[in-house]
């Protein structure tokens, strides 16, 4: 089966550092998504691409926070500097988005675990 | 801002016991999607639904899609452990963000 990789699977970085977490989409998916999700705030929406430009990017801190993908085969989310509220986990997803259509659904990564102390 | 809410937050259950998991909203989805999500991992799509309406089984679930396309239900039938999990629905369309709700969280207890 297809699957999203995300890499690392577990970070613990100090405040301050910058941080880099990847994603390997499907390849052939159009869309890829960053989610965050905390026991708190459960998925939030960081970001999102179509065809790798960057459709919303609201969710994010700006000052902080960057999503980038320089090719179609990766996904990067950047914080830096990192704090302690950024702990949580964070996912990518990918899937196919047809234009004029509702129907489609999304593969998830295992997500990355951030811990910042 | 659309925004999806799920009820109950928690349910526990023996098993072999039935049990229906609700989704709502006061905006109208042109699709909705079901996730289980297990301790450690990604959600899992389960189904995607788009006509209002619409009726999907798979195995012992069963889903639905409410006539306005704002809501939406799970119902499990004969409950097993292995169904244990984080329930995510999650609507959006093509020219739509994609939301999820916060989730219900089942325990089915052997």
């Amino acid at each position: 089966d297809a699957r999203v990789t995300q890499t690392p699977r577990h970070k613990v970085t100090e405040m301050g550092q910058e941080v880099t977490m990847r994603c390997q989409p499907i390849l052939g998916h159009n869309t890829v998504f960053w989610y965050r999700q905390t026991m708190m705030q459960g998925l939030e929406l960081l970001a999102y691409f179509r065809n790798r430009a960057p459709l919303d990017d609201s969710g994010m801190p700006k000052d902080r926070f960057s999503a980038e993908m320089p090719d179609a085969t990766l996904a990067t989310l950047k914080i830096q500097p990192s704090e302690p509220r950024d702990s949580a986990v964070y996912f990518c997803a990918s899937g196919l988005v047809k234009t004029g259509t509702g129907a489609y659904g999304y593969t998830f990564g295992s997500g990355t675990r951030l811990t910042v102390v | 801002t659309q925004l999806l809410e799920q009820s109950p937050q928690f349910l526990s259950i023996q098993e072999g016991e039935n049990l229906t998991v609700y989704c709502n909203s006061s905006s109208v989805f042109s699709s909705l999607q079901w996730y289980r999500q297990e301790p450690g991992e990604g959600p899992v799509l389960l189904v995607t639904v788009v006509t209002g309406g619409e009726v999907k089984k798979l195995k012992r679930l069963t889903f639905q899609f409410g006539d306005a396309r704002k809501d939406s239900s799970l119902h499990i039938t004969a409950a097993q452990p292995g169904d244990t999990g984080l329930y995510l629905c999650a609507g959006g369309g093509y020219g739509q963000n994609f939301v999820f709700g916060p989730g219900t969280r089942l325990s089915v207890l052997p």
